[in-house]
């Protein structure tokens, strides 16, 4: 198995632009995560969905953060307009219901 | 409310000495509990976890971990640190009824832990 894929790896974009990152999660895991990492604010949690449904997005940080999961393979983080306090790397996980969640490889964030 | 308490940024041992980095948990029930590992540049890997039964709780790498429901604590340990050891840890927990959460893990802000040689 490939792992969860993420990409792109590193995106590098202008304030005000619109940014979507994509996540595809295990074959046949029921939960997928999305997080933010920050040194300052640590490993954050932004939204989760279960069976492609949205279950907690008290996490994401305002109106400009919005995820979909429109199928079970895959899911999208959008970010509209960007800004420079949003560079950070994101991580999506997924979780086959046996409390252990896989991580992708992130992607790192830049927004100038 | 649950949360994860990691109560040293860093920590920082000699080769083949012991480590321990440190875990405190506040959770509604009774716990289940994580160790993830991060290299640098990489999404975090799953170490081991708690679920029931045995306190001591053995993971990969050689790594180890005591569940101590007093004093609400899962202390992660290796007898023999090593330089490949040095990453970023993080301690989680979530309730064992999955509940509204659906499995929801709660992390700690993470210890980095550096073995030099």
């Amino acid at each position: 198995d490939a792992g969860v894929i993420q990409s792109p790896r590193h995106e590098v974009t202008e304030m005000g632009q619109e940014v979507t990152l994509r996540c595809k999660p295990i074959s046949g895991h029921n939960s997928l995560f999305w997080y933010r990492q920050t040194m300052m604010r640590g490993l954050e949690l932004l939204i989760y969905f279960n069976n492609n449904v949205p279950i907690d997005d008290s996490g994401m940080p305002e109106d400009r953060f919005s995820a979909k999961m429109p199928n079970a393979s895959f899911s999208t983080l959008k970010i509209q307009p960007s800004e420079p306090r949003d560079s950070a790397v994101y991580f999506c996980s997924s979780d086959p219901f046996t409390d252990t969640q896989y991580f992708g490889p992130g992607t790192r964030l830049t927004v100038l | 409310a649950q949360s994860v308490a990691q109560p040293e940024d860093q920590v920082k041992v000699a080769e083949g000495n012991p480590l321990t980095v440190k875990c405190t948990y506040s959770v509604s029930g009774n716990p289940y509990l994580f160790w993830y590992v991060q290299y640098p540049n990489r999404g975090l890997q799953f170490l081991l976890k708690y679920i029931t039964g045995d306190n001591l709780v053995k993971g990969s790498y050689g790594f180890e971990a005591e569940f101590n429901k007093s004093q609400t604590s899962f202390h992660l340990k290796k007898p023999s640190a090593l330089v490949s050891d040095s990453a970023l840890y993080f301690c989680a927990v979530r309730p064992a009824d999955r509940g509204s959460t659906l499995g929801r893990l709660y992390f700690g802000r993470g210890t980095q832990l550096t073995v030099w040689p």
